[in-house]
C-alpha cells in the first residue's frame, strides 16, 4: 500500500519570504503522479500543483514550485514570496495511475505572518 | 459548471439516527471518491468509484457505512446507525479517469464537503 508522510505538522512564514514543506512517499510503483493540494479555512480543497512520476522535470506554477526525488521517493513545495492567503493546510498526495487511487499525508499547516 | 455539490453542508444528529449525505459530481467525471477528514486521522479515503462501480471499499470502516452511486450524476454516503466518533468532514470528490478518454490529469475536483455531528 502506498502511504505519504508529511513530518511537518506546522509551519510558519514571514510574508514576501520562501517556505518549503517536505513530503516524502512509499510505493512499489512506477507510474504515479504526485500532488499538493491546499486547504484553507474555508475548507474548500484546490489543487496547487502536479507532477508526473516519469517527467524528471521539476513542476512549476507561478510562486509555486516542486523539488522531486524519485530515487528518494520525496516531493516537497516551494512557496516563493509568501503571501497572507497562502495561510491554510497543505497536503501532498500520491495517485497510482493505474489504480486512480489518491492517499494525501496529514498535512502541514502554513501560517504566512505578516 | 457548478463543481462538485455535496449536501447538507452541515448535519447535526443524534446518536442512533441514519445519516444520508448526498454528492453531485461534475458532468463528464466518471470518477468519485469519499473522502472523511478528522483532525486525528486526517483526509481517510473511504471508497472511490469509476464508471459508477465501487472499485475499493477498504476505508469503509465498518457495516455501519455504505456508498451507493446509482448513476453518473449521484453519489450517496450512508451511515446507519450513526456514532458519535463519526463526526467529522465528509468529502467528495470526482474526476476524469482514464477510462473518460481525453486528457488523464489525476486532478480531482473536491466539493465543499458536509461537516457531520454525532450528539
Amino acid at each position: 500500500a502506498q502511504t505519504v508522510t508529511q513530518s511537518q505538522p506546522e509551519m510558519s512564514v514571514q510574508e514576501a519570504e520562501t517556505v518549503t514543506l517536505s513530503c516524502t512517499y512509499d510505493t512499489s510503483e512506477s507510474n504515479y503522479y504526485l500532488f499538493w493540494y491546499k486547504q484553507p479555512p474555508s475548507r474548500q480543497m484546490i489543487l496547487v500543483i502536479r507532477q508526473e512520476a516519469y517527467k524528471q522535470q521539476n513542476a512549476t506554477e507561478n510562486r509555486f514550485s516542486v523539488n522531486f526525488q524519485k530515487a528518494a521517493k520525496s516531493f516537497s513545495l516551494k512557496i516563493s514570496d509568501s503571501q497572507l492567503g497562502d495561510t491554510a493546510m497543505y497536503f501532498c498526495a500520491f495517485m497510482n495511475r493505474l489504480s486512480e487511487k489518491l492517499v494525501f499525508g496529514k498535512g502541514t499547516k502554513l501560517t504566512v505572518n505578516p | 459548471d457548478a463543481g462538485v455539490i455535496q449536501s447538507p453542508r452541515h448535519e447535526v444528529t443524534e446518536m442512533g439516527q441514519e445519516v444520508t449525505l448526498r454528492c453531485k459530481p461534475i458532468s463528464g467525471h466518471n470518477s468519485l471518491f469519499w473522502y472523511r477528514q478528522t483532525m486525528m486521522r486526517g483526509l481517510e479515503l473511504l471508497i472511490y468509484f469509476n464508471n459508477n462501480v465501487p472499485i475499493d471499499d477498504s476505508g469503509m470502516p465498518e457495516d455501519r457505512f455504505s456508498a451507493k452511486m446509482p448513476n453518473a450524476s449521484f453519489s450517496t454516503l450512508k451511515i446507519q446507525p450513526s456514532e458519535p466518533r463519526d463526526s467529522a468532514v465528509y468529502f467528495c470528490a470526482g474526476g476524469q479517469g482514464a477510462l473518460a478518454g481525453g486528457p488523464h490529469t489525476g486532478e480531482l475536483f473536491f466539493g465543499e464537503g458536509s461537516r457531520l455531528t454525532v450528539l
